[in-house]
């Protein structure tokens, strides 16, 4: 039962143009939204996150968007740098209950 | 550094055994989560502990079983191991003032032979 799904594995982007990562979720009950960023042979970590009663939270480089009827959020990354090069996890979770995580979407960002 | 520490960093074990990893949150924090991905797969909550108690479970196999020591470290034991028990086993921390964030440790790469 995925609940929240990263449709696409992979991302190639020039380094200074945007990088736009997209993540797709079912249950309307979620209340919280994230995004966590790996490295190889690294635990991931949190980068950015955005709460159900809002529709964008920015934070320098990278600006979260969630659209709640389309039940779908996005990250934004301007300008992409090459140390950007990473997995995004996104995430989601509603109070009390436990985290869901999707597949994660490769992203590289090409010099 | 997320603050959380994880041991052993790789296990290679054979079917059929008994393993134990074990995870140290992120000093105050008293939320510890285990994860689990396998290959090509997203992270797949298994179980939360809060404070010594079970707080949530996830996909956790029978065979699998965790607890929260009075000192907040943790232990994940997995018994009857199968090829398919292969994978990296993350341990994620959460405190009062973080509790929309965990911060996880750099996971435990287990392989069943």
């Amino acid at each position: 039962d995925q609940q929240v799904k990263q449709n696409s594995p992979s991302l190639s982007v020039q380094e200074g143009r945007i990088s736009i990562l997209n993540c797709d979720y079912t249950n309307s009950m979620f209340d919280y939204f994230l995004w966590y960023k790996k490295y190889p042979a690294e635990g991931p970590t949190f980068l950015i996150s955005i709460s159900s009663i809002k529709d964008k939270n920015e934070d320098g480089r990278f600006t979260v968007f969630l659209n709640k009827s389309a039940k779908h959020l996005s990250l934004h990354i301007v300008p992409s740098q090459p140390g950007d090069s990473a997995v995004y996890f996104c995430a989601a979770y509603h109070t009390g209950n436990q985290f869901y995580f999707g597949t994660g979407t490769s992203l590289t960002v090409i010099p | 550094d997320s603050g959380v520490t994880q041991t052993p960093k790789h296990l290679i074990t054979a079917t059929g055994q008994r393993v134990t990893l074990r995870c140290s949150p992120r000093s105050g924090d008293l939320s510890v989560y285990w994860y689990q991905q396998s290959l090509d797969q997203g992270l797949q909550f298994l179980i939360q502990y809060y404070n010594g108690e079970e707080r949530a479970k996830g996909n956790i196999l029978e065979r699998f079983s965790a607890q929260q020591f009075p000192d907040l470290h943790s232990e994940l034991n997995l018994s009857s191991l199968e090829l398919g028990d292969s994978a990296l086993y993350f341990c994620a921390s959460s405190g009062p003032t973080s509790y929309n964030e965990q911060f996880f440790g750099p996971g435990t790469r287990l392989t069943v032979l």
